[in-house]
């Protein structure tokens, strides 16, 4: 079956970067793009970016535009997202989420990894 | 960007009774909308997609509809593990989809 597995729980400080990771299994890694979608504490959902891992190519919300990275690495099956200056606003859960066909469609979800930016 | 907005906030429905939870598009979506449930400390689970299918192993209580700007998510006979929020979203967009704010289901 599908699994979404992301890393674990991070704190940083502001200014700092972080590097998540999601790792997909029970499926065709390269035939299903990858969405990092983030919930602030409370709030609601904010889609921030996907990657398709055939090729590579990536698309970014434009508030993440320049500060969020997504890679992948078809070897094992993961995708990173990278992201730096890091603020208290972006405390939040971080997901990783499988879309299937043609639109945006969130079929599967990680387990979700919290990112706590605190000084 | 378009705009979901979700109505109510919050919504106290009785074991065994229909929620109808509505969400409301800025412009047109055509049938591109999601609905999912998201109960607390776990991700978001993917019930509707394309206005009105339920995705795979969702009970067929759980059903969709509406079309353009106005979509309705029925539960018709809820059930202690339906008490959850739920979100409504765009896929009509590509790729920049945005959601709503959620309704939350509590017990009454």
């Amino acid at each position: 079956q599908v699994h979404l597995v992301q890393s674990g729980a991070e704190v940083k400080k502001p200014g700092a970067s972080l590097r998540l990771s999601c790792k997909a299994s029970g499926y065709t890694f390269i035939n299903y793009i990858l969405h990092w979608v983030r919930q602030a504490p409370g709030q609601g959902l904010e889609w921030m970016a996907l990657i398709n891992p055939n090729g590579g190519s990536t698309g970014y919300a434009q508030k993440f535009q320049g500060r969020v990275t997504l890679t992948r690495d078809t070897s094992t099956s993961r995708v990173h997202m990278e992201m730096s200056s890091l603020r208290s606003d972006d405390t939040a859960v971080y997901y990783c989420a499988r879309s299937f066909g043609d639109y945006v469609v969130l079929d599967y979800w990680g387990q979700g990894t919290l990112v706590t930016v605190s000084s | 960007e378009i705009v979901m907005t979700q109505s109510p906030a919050t919504l106290s429905v009785s074991p065994g009774e229909r929620a109808t939870l509505s969400c409301r598009a800025s412009q047109s979506v055509n049938s591109n909308l999601a609905w999912y449930q998201q109960k607390p400390g776990q991700a978001p689970r993917l019930l509707i997609y394309g206005a009105s299918t339920r995705a795979t192993g969702v009970p067929a209580r759980f059903s969709g509809s509406g079309s353009g700007t106005e979509f309705t998510l029925t539960i018709s006979s809820l059930q202690s593990e339906d008490f959850a929020v739920y979100y409504c979203q765009e896929h009509h967009t590509w790729p920049r989809v945005t959601f709503g704010a959620g309704t939350k289901v509590d017990i009454k």
